[in-house]
């Protein structure tokens, strides 16, 4: 089984929301992503967990916060975004950081009213 | 720095036709490569991965892609296209350095569009 779920599929918020996006993967896996996508482009990374930590913070605003509860979930913490945070929201996960294939979710798509 | 170049941000083809998505990479030591593809408001499936075993790879739904050192490239090919395979394109390098992050770089994307 590969497979990553993401909920909620699509949210809607406005400026002054907060929100969450959720992840989970039953594969063992020990690192996770979180990706952002704009129409039309490549995926580009925010965040990377591994064995529960956060690794790499791609210099996102601090209106995402991540979160790692266990080796199975991944949270995104939204807190007065903005319309150009709109995006597809992917999440991923790979065995670990050397085992390079990750496995991606189907996506939140957020709109920021 | 690692880099992904792919030739052709939109590529056109007949059902049954080959199809050919081209992929250029740069690295200062032999990476891994990947080939995902990306349905409408979907997310992103692995088709297949080069990790310095086999230089031709098969992937899923008929794909393969073939490492060429000599030309830094992991081209996509499918002998006869199907009306299924319209979808968005990305090759990934991975991130091989010192740092192991395990990041992937990915190319700008190619739209297969498959004409009946």
């Amino acid at each position: 089984d590969t497979e990553v779920t993401q909920t909620p599929k699509h949210l809607v918020m406005g400026m002054t929301n907060k929100k969450s996006l959720k992840c989970e993967q039953h594969m063992g896996h020990r690192a996770m992503y979180w990706y952002k996508q704009k129409a039309k482009k490549p995926p580009e990374l925010m965040f990377v967990y591994s064995y529960e930590k956060l690794s790499i913070n791609e210099s996102v605003p601090s209106r995402f916060s991540p979160e790692c509860p266990n080796s199975s979930l991944l949270n995104l913490h939204l807190h007065a975004l903005q319309p150009e945070d709109s995006a597809l929201y992917l999440c991923a996960s790979s065995q670990g950081l050397r085992t390079y294939e990750q496995y991606f979710g189907p996506g939140t798509r957020l709109t920021v009213t | 720095a690692q880099s992904v170049t792919q030739l052709g941000s939109h590529v056109s083809v007949s059902e049954g036709a080959l199809v050919l998505l081209r992929c250029n990479y740069s690295s200062s030591v032999p990476p891994y490569l990947f080939w995902y593809v990306q349905y409408p408001n979907q997310g992103l499936q692995l088709l297949l991965k080069y990790t310095s075993a086999a230089t031709l790879v098969k992937g899923i739904n008929g794909f393969e892609a073939e490492f060429k050192k000599s030309e830094t490239s992991f081209h996509l090919t499918k002998p006869s296209a199907h009306m299924s395979d319209a979808a968005e394109y990305f090759c990934a390098v991975s991130d091989k350095g010192s740092s192991n992050t395990g990041k992937l770089i990915f190319g700008q994307g190619t739209t297969l569009q498959v004409k009946p």
